[in-house]
């Protein structure tokens, strides 16, 4: 059975500070990875996609994927209030797989 | 540039009762998910399907949980006899067809069940 696993949390960050967030997934078949931000009562908004070893930086977001650790991350720079949410790693085969998400990690950003 | 609409956002059916939650991908897109969110869970696959096929249902419950996407109109989630621990949240997701491999949510459809 395929698993994610992520620190629930809550994760408290200062406003500025670099948030780290983890992940590890069991399948070593997985070969398309995300990372989705859900504020409470709302819906997952996607913020990150990654497919191959290394890092991948968009803005004040960057994802890392380590295959062989089976480990994939999400910094967030210059964190800001508005960036308090929950986090969900998600994984899938690739191709048009259905994703098996983690719960989530709750982060708390500090003014 | 419509996103992926559900509707109704909020439905309350009794025990017993049938509900439909209904999901239009965006345009441009020809692959269809739903997950189910309990509370205090992770979101859990349910389905996936294209037009007029089920492609994957390894996620569905085996009994009163259906779902269908017809070559005209959105797809419809229906999970017939409604009991309380079907109360949750049911988001549908979609993807385009040249990166099948990317799910944007929808704002989903709360359901409670009295």
């Amino acid at each position: 059975q395929k698993e994610v696993e992520q620190n629930s949390g809550p994760l408290s960050v200062p406003e500025g500070a670099i948030a780290s967030l983890n992940c590890t997934y069991s399948d070593r078949g997985s070969q398309s990875f995300f990372w989705y931000r859900q504020y409470s009562g709302k819906s997952p908004e996607l913020i990150m996609s990654i497919y191959s070893n290394g890092d991948k930086e968009d803005g004040r977001f960057t994802a890392q994927l380590n295959k062989a650790s089976q480990y994939v991350s999400l910094l967030i720079r210059d964190s800001q209030p508005s960036d308090s949410a929950t986090y969900l790693c998600a994984v899938s085969g690739g191709g048009a797989d259905g994703l098996t998400f983690g719960k989530g990690t709750h982060l708390i950003i500090q003014p | 540039n419509a996103g992926v609409m559900q509707n109704p956002r909020h439905l309350v059916r009794r025990r017993g009762q049938e509900a439909r939650l209904r999901c239009s991908p965006m345009k441009g897109h020809s692959h269809v998910y739903w997950y189910r969110q309990l509370p205090e869970e992770g979101l859990k696959f349910m389905v996936y399907l294209q037009k007029e096929n089920i492609i994957d249902e390894s996620g569905m419950p085996k009994e009163r949980f259906s779902a269908e996407f017809p070559k005209e109109g959105p797809s419809i989630l229906r999970i017939q006899q409604v009991v309380r621990g079907d109360s949750a949240a049911y988001f549908c997701a979609s993807s385009p067809s040249w990166d099948s491999r990317v799910q944007y949510f929808g704002a989903g459809t709360r359901l409670s069940v009295l």
